[in-house]
């Protein structure tokens, strides 16, 4: 078990700017889910996978937003002409099971600044 | 919908002293999951404890007790003999199937 992974772990980039970030969730794990944490405040659901298909997107995630998990292993999420208020962290985080017991395992997470 | 209200933005406990952090919950499923999460300054969630809305008893998990009071739906954290390290972000989470919905958080700064 080596943990849900993100990569890259900071980002910098100027407002306009497209973004793409990696996940690749603990191996057995089919659920894989993304989160946005603003400083202060708790981390906000954007969308969430079963194995390939994304099978619910927050009104969050706007048409700038774009993620993807195409073998049912990683996932990407794309943001599109980022805006200042994109900045944020944004986690990454896997399951095995559909269950009310089931804890989710979160990455480290990538910084997003946009300037 | 679920929601979730931690009302302590920050705390300050001394050293070896206990701290409870306040989270109350609400929530239309008949089954549903309470899980706490540690965030230091690192970034990383940290799992911490979970309790279940049909567990008879309340979780212990070392340090870390819940006081499950599901008639009041809250879940309140315990931490004993707390500790520099444990000086962190504390989220409240529920679970009711696929999703983990979040509280706002509590700070905690533990004082030598």
């Amino acid at each position: 078990d080596t943990g849900v992974s993100q990569d890259p772990r900071h980002k910098i980039t100027k407002r306009g700017q497209n973004v793409t970030f990696r996940c690749d969730p603990i191996s057995e794990h089919n659920r894989l889910y993304w989160y946005r944490q603003t400083l202060g405040q708790g981390p906000e659901f954007l969308t969430y996978f079963q194995n390939e298909a994304q099978l619910e997107k927050s009104r969050l995630l706007s048409d700038r937003f774009s993620a993807e998990r195409p073998k049912g292993s990683f996932s990407t999420l794309e943001i599109q002409r980022t805006e200042q208020g994109d900045s944020a962290m944004y986690l990454c985080a896997s399951s095995s099971r559909d269950k009310p017991n089931e804890k989710l395992f979160f990455g480290s997470g990538t910084q997003l600044s946009v300037l | 919908a679920q929601k979730i209200t931690q009302t302590q933005p920050g705390m300050f406990v001394q050293e070896k002293e206990a701290v409870t952090l306040d989270c109350t919950y609400d929530t239309s499923d008949p089954s549903y999951g309470l899980f706490w999460y540690k965030q230091p300054s690192s970034g990383e969630m940290i799992f911490l404890i979970y309790q279940g809305s049909y567990d008879q008893q309340n979780a212990t998990e070392g340090r870390y007790s819940l006081n499950f009071q599901k008639a009041r739906k809250s879940a309140n954290l315990v931490i004993s003999a707390s500790q520099l390290g444990d000086s962190a972000m504390y989220f409240c989470a529920l679970r009711g199937d696929y999703k983990l919905s979040f509280g706002a958080g509590t700070t905690v700064t533990v004082r030598a």
